[in-house]
């Protein structure tokens, strides 16, 4: 079993739908979790980062980390074609110098 | 401030045949890495360092060296390419430091194929 997991997609909507993009783990020593975007043929660049259990927002988007279950959710809100992009989600234990990624969901935004 | 640079931006080596890829940061981070991004596997930690002139094995570190002599650059060196090494190499860097979240910042990939 893989430390974390994340469904690959791809995922179609059409614009201004909310979308969920989630990841599971395994490794109960997680204590930050990361959101990166990632565009075709572009390096991985972070969007949201949380620590511990809980929720963050900002603007469209919506981190939340559900410790107890081993889940983290991204949700964007009024979602647009410049949001077509891979998202991959990652994750690193305090103290520790490496950052576990998931496999990455595919994203197309139908306009 | 340029962030994080690699060198070169494309490749193609035939099976044998060595190279190495330069990974430059121009913000005085003290941690960098190289993974490799496959269709379906994700990133995977091929080596990182956590400062100047000290280097570790992260999770498919086999066929590669790397090396950290000078703080702003990474080099990762193919001494004998495979097609298995077929790839996309990112290269990242962060500001170091323990017990505290740090933001991880990744160069714009180098393409490399093996024939």
């Amino acid at each position: 079993q893989k430390e974390v997991e994340q469904d690959p997609g791809p995922l179609s909507v059409p614009e201004g739908a909310i979308v969920s993009l989630n990841c599971t783990y395994s490794n109960s020593a997680f204590q930050y979790f990361m959101w990166y975007r990632q565009y075709s043929r572009k390096g991985p660049e972070l969007l949201m980062y949380t620590y511990s259990s809980g929720n963050k927002e900002d603007g469209r988007f919506t981190a939340q980390v559900d410790k107890s279950s081993k889940y983290i959710s991204l949700f964007i809100r009024d979602s647009q074609p410049s949001d077509s992009a891979t998202y991959l989600c990652a994750m690193s234990a305090s103290g520790t110098y490496k950052y576990i990624f998931g496999t990455g969901t595919r994203l197309k935004v139908l306009a | 401030n340029a962030g994080v640079t690699q060198t070169p931006k494309f490749r193609v080596l035939k099976t044998g045949q060595s190279m190495t890829l330069l990974c430059a940061q121009d913000m005085n981070h003290e941690y960098m890495y190289w993974y490799r991004q496959d269709p379906g596997m994700g990133l995977r930690l091929i080596h990182y360092s956590v400062g100047e002139g000290t280097t570790a094995k992260g999770e498919v570190p086999d066929g590669y060296n790397v090396s950290r002599l000078k703080k702003q650059n990474f080099l990762l060196g193919l001494e004998s390419a495979a097609p298995s090494q077929t790839s996309v190499y990112f290269c990242a860097s962060n500001p170091g430091g323990s017990g505290s979240y740090n933001e991880q910042f990744f160069g714009p990939g180098t393409r490399l194929t093996v024939l």
